[in-house]
């Protein structure tokens, strides 16, 4: 089962920030927290990953509360092109062997 | 991007055939993985693999099997394709140190009919 919950949909308006939630309330000391989208039914697209502390690029930021049991992901000024399904994954820092466990995501709808 | 490749991006087969799937990668990633995508299911895990001849099973790996020879190759096989194999393949690759980014590939769309 995946290890993270996320919402299965929201709507922001075009020019707003889009703020999705995602809890990992099992995850473990070394786990990271990587966020993906995907756009109709393209290859996953990379976004964002952090271990504890905020992170920001040049996509989107993602905040992970002081407990790590949850994070949001930011994109500060949503457009059109960001609507997509995004998935929120956690992945051991001891390396690829236990693969990556996606769950559905939330399908992020982006209005005019 | 790690420069993955997937081949063929697109295929027709009937039932009971065998169908190979290939992903090719430039980065010397140590680590790649098989997903399949369905309506309803998300990214579900196939195989995976953490070295040259190092594989093991994920999530749905009924029906399936991998090969990887060299590492820049690791490759699916259907032996005898059925119409509920008809998917999305994905196939993605990561160095394996901590914190790095997984890469996928664009995809292969395989019907089995």
């Amino acid at each position: 089962d995946a290890k993270t919950t996320q919402p299965p949909s929201m709507d922001c308006a075009e020019g707003r920030a889009a703020n999705l939630p995602c809890n990992h309330s099992t995850i473990s000391g070394n786990e990271y927290v990587y966020w993906y989208r995907q756009i109709h039914s393209q290859g996953p697209q990379y976004i964002i990953h952090g271990l504890k502390n905020n992170e920001t690029n040049e996509m989107a930021s993602l905040i992970i509360t002081e407990d790590r049991k949850s994070s949001t992901l930011i994109l500060p000024h949503a457009t059109l092109r960001d609507t997509a399904v995004y998935y929120c994954i956690v992945r051991s820092s001891g390396g690829g062997a236990d693969g990556l466990t996606f769950g559905k995501g939330t399908h992020l709808i982006i209005q005019p | 991007d790690a420069g993955i490749t997937q081949s063929p991006r697109h295929k027709v087969t009937e039932t009971g055939t065998p169908v190979t799937l290939r992903c090719h990668q430039t980065e010397n990633h140590r680590y790649m993985y098989w997903y399949r995508q369905d309506p309803g299911h998300g990214l579900r895990l196939i195989h995976y693999s953490y070295g040259v001849k190092d594989t093991d099973k994920g999530e749905v790996s009924e029906g399936y099997s991998v090969s990887r020879s060299k590492t820049e190759d690791f490759l699916l096989t259907l032996e005898s394709a059925t119409s509920s194999q008809t998917s999305v393949y994905f196939c993605a690759t990561v160095e394996g140190q901590s914190g790095n980014t997984i890469y996928f590939g664009e995809g292969s769309w395989l019907t089995v009919v």
